[in-house]
């Protein structure tokens, strides 16, 4: 079936705009998580969702980042007045609703702040 | 708080030969899932094995196998015969049961196999 997609695959954007990045998890996961993964680091947990709200938001790096699955499906991350310090691969994950179950992961949104 | 050491950053090996990634974790809970995620050169994460707290019997699954020490708190991770297609960065990851479930992650090791 189908695995997690992410769009768009690469934003480019000038500092200061705003940015979303979408995420359509495989169906049938009522969790998912949102990820930002920097050059030669492991990804860094920002938010996680189970069905629509926010379970744990406690890694958003400030109150410029804001994430929202309204209909316990597709989340969009956004992304406010961007930064040239937000530039990293964005990564999101679903998993089924169990602590054992793997994440399934998209190819991620690279972003990059100019 | 749980953190997930990797001392390994990169480690270089010649085709056909054994190599083994290190994991060390740190976590008060006492039950917990560990996680081995692949990394390509294409990005996507890849699940590679899970196991759990109370589960300390090593695996093995082809080339692959994992050995989990709940007395050294590691989970090491050796490829057997390595090929040049197991080049990627490998991440070890723990899950804590309860709260958010989130993955926290190492920094990765990146594996380079050479023909």
């Amino acid at each position: 079936g189908a695995g997690v997609s992410q769009t768009p695959s690469n934003k480019v954007t000038e500092k200061g705009k705003y940015v979303e990045l979408r995420c359509d998890p495989i169906s049938g996961h009522t969790a998912l998580y949102w990820y930002r993964q920097s050059l030669g680091q492991g990804p860094e947990f920002l938010i996680y969702f189970q069905g629509t709200g926010a379970a744990d938001d406690s890694g958003l790096p400030n109150d410029r980042f804001f994430a929202v699955r309204p209909e316990g499906s597709v989340s969009t991350l956004k992304i406010q007045r961007t930064e040239r310090g937000d530039s990293a691969v964005y990564l999101c994950a679903s998993s089924l609703s169990s602590y054992n179950s793997p994440l399934h992961f998209g190819n991620g949104t690279r972003l990059t702040v100019t | 708080a749980q953190k997930v050491t990797q001392a390994q950053t990169e480690i270089s090996v010649v085709e056909k030969e054994d190599v083994t990634l290190d994991c060390v974790y740190e976590t008060r809970d006492t039950t917990y899932y560990l996680f081995w995620y692949k990394q390509p050169p294409s990005g996507e994460l890849v699940f590679l094995i899970r196991r759990n707290s109370f589960d300390e019997q090593n695996e093995i699954s082809g080339r692959y196998s994992w050995n989990f020490q709940k007395s050294t708190s590691s989970f090491n991770f050796t490829i057997t015969a390595s090929q040049v297609v197991d080049s990627a960065v490998y991440f070890c990851a723990l899950r804590l049961q309860g709260g958010s479930e989130k993955l926290v992650f190492g920094k990765g090791t990146k594996l380079t196999v050479n023909p």
